[in-house]
């Protein structure tokens, strides 16, 4: 049973450029969840997503950042005219039930040049 | 504002001796705490939980420990092993409305020492 894909691995993009970030969650699971780590910190919450529904992005920035979960394949998080702050790890993670155990991706890491 | 602290940001131990994590946090509303573990390029892995409604839980060589009344939790590994080595975050979490959003603290790098 494959864990939570996520892919790319590693990501380089110059400034002004989009990003997009694939996650793939476990078999079954329908939550899925983004989380940001910048250098040196925790992880933080950016937003929760059913199949073709954003439950809750408060932790999302309000401009350049949008996510989705279509009904087929995997949820995508977008980054427009990425900046150098937007330097960080992506983790995404998915769980079978809003209140069961979340599992988590290995990240993408995205360099914005 | 940091909720969550992990005011320890690195631990060295002897391999077969006891590593105690902590953690500290500032939101009363948190009732539900985890611990994660992660190791370098990889995603945090959930290793264990405790309610607000117990004050330990032990699950093989990992005990979590919650003192509510100090906001304080700690995770004891006993014996410690090398392959322990990794980041481990505290996330609580609180029951309700917002009840997925996990709250990590920065993290504990543990080294245990062979």
């Amino acid at each position: 049973n494959a864990g939570v894909m996520q892919n790319p691995r590693h990501l380089v993009r110059r400034r002004g450029q989009e990003a997009r970030l694939r996650c793939s969650p476990m078999k079954g699971h329908s939550h899925v969840y983004w989380y940001r780590q910048l250098p040196e910190e925790g992880l933080k919450f950016m937003v929760y997503l059913q199949k073709e529904n954003i439950i809750d992005e408060s932790g999302m920035p309000k401009e350049r950042f949008s996510a989705e979960f279509p009904k087929e394949g995997p949820s995508i998080l977008r980054i427009q005219q990425v900046v150098r702050g937007d330097s960080a790890a992506y983790f995404c993670a998915s769980s079978a039930g809003v209140v069961e155990t979340q599992y988590f991706g290995p990240g993408t890491r995205l360099l914005v040049l | 504002d940091q909720q969550v602290k992990q005011n320890s940001p690195s631990l060295s131990v002897q391999e077969g001796r006891i590593s105690i994590l902590n953690c500290d946090y500032t939101n009363s509303m948190f009732d539900y705490f985890l611990w994660y573990k992660k190791y370098p390029a990889e995603g945090p892995t959930f290793l264990i939980s405790i309610s607000s409604i117990k004050d330990k839980n032990e699950d093989g060589r990992f005990t979590v420990f919650l003192n509510k009344s100090a906001k304080h939790l700690s995770l004891h590994i006993v014996p410690s092993q090398p392959g322990d080595s990794a980041v481990y975050f505290c996330a609580p979490s609180r029951s309700g409305a917002g009840s997925y959003q996990l709250t990590f603290g920065k993290g504990t790098k543990l080294s245990v020492i062979p």
